[in-house]
């Protein structure tokens, strides 16, 4: 079947702009992920949902970043009033429970000017 | 602070030799540990996973996992063009969080 897509795959913004990023996972997975990735570094975290609801989002770095899952699929990263420092790769995952396998998105590039 | 180090390299071996990436992590009480492999500007792809100490293999990628050291290591045999890419470790402490290791870029040389 698909795997985990995310949209768009690039977005350029320029600073103090609002975006979303889309996160669709595999079909029947329960656990969704988010990851920020910046260059040469490994993928840091954000969020993880476990159905509907976000069960941790202690990696969300302040409260410019939320995200919601709101029917327990498809997922949407929103960031307020975006910084230069928030440019980097956004990663989305999914498993089909907590401690299974996460497959990744092919991320989303976000560059803000 | 749980942590998962790796050398960034680049680490250089020849076409057909074995390469050898190694991976400490800080949080004695992690459970599973995972290998994934990153091309360039692509995202994350799991390679091997291991949970037990020992080895694993699976065709020409070995994973090792010794606790009592806290180090966890991937050995690819025969080593080709296309294994040229950044290998991440990452580790799952006790519940569903992954703490990543930052990369070790691997090339491997015609």
């Amino acid at each position: 079947g698909a795997g985990v897509s995310q949209t768009p795959s690039n977005k350029v913004t320029e600073k103090g702009k609002y975006v979303e990023l889309r996160c669709d996972p595999i079909s029947g997975h329960t656990a969704l992920y988010w990851y920020r990735q910046s260059l040469g570094q490994g993928p840091e975290f954000l969020i993880y949902f476990q159905g509907t609801g976000a069960a941790d989002d202690s990696g969300l770095p302040n409260d410019r970043f939320f995200a919601v899952r709101p029917e327990g699929s498809v997922s949407t990263l929103k960031i307020q009033r975006t910084e230069r420092g928030d440019s980097a790769v956004y990663l989305c995952a999914s498993a089909s429970g907590s401690t299974d396998t996460q497959y990744f998105g092919p991320g989303t590039r976000l560059t803000v000017l | 602070q749980k942590e998962v180090e790796q050398n960034s390299g680049p680490l250089s071996v020849p076409e057909g030799a074995i390469a050898s990436l190694n991976c400490t992590y800080s949080d004695r009480g992690s459970q599973s540990f995972f290998w994934y492999r990153q091309y360039s500007g692509k995202s994350p792809e799991l390679i091997m996973s291991i949970y037990s100490n020992g080895d694993k293999e699976d065709g020409r990628f070995t994973a090792q996992l010794n606790k009592a050291s806290q180090y966890v290591s991937l050995l690819i045999r025969d080593s080709q063009p296309s294994d040229s890419a950044t290998y991440l470790c990452a580790v799952r402490p006790s519940n569903y969080q992954l703490i990543w290791g930052a990369g070790t870029k691997l090339i491997i040389k015609p």
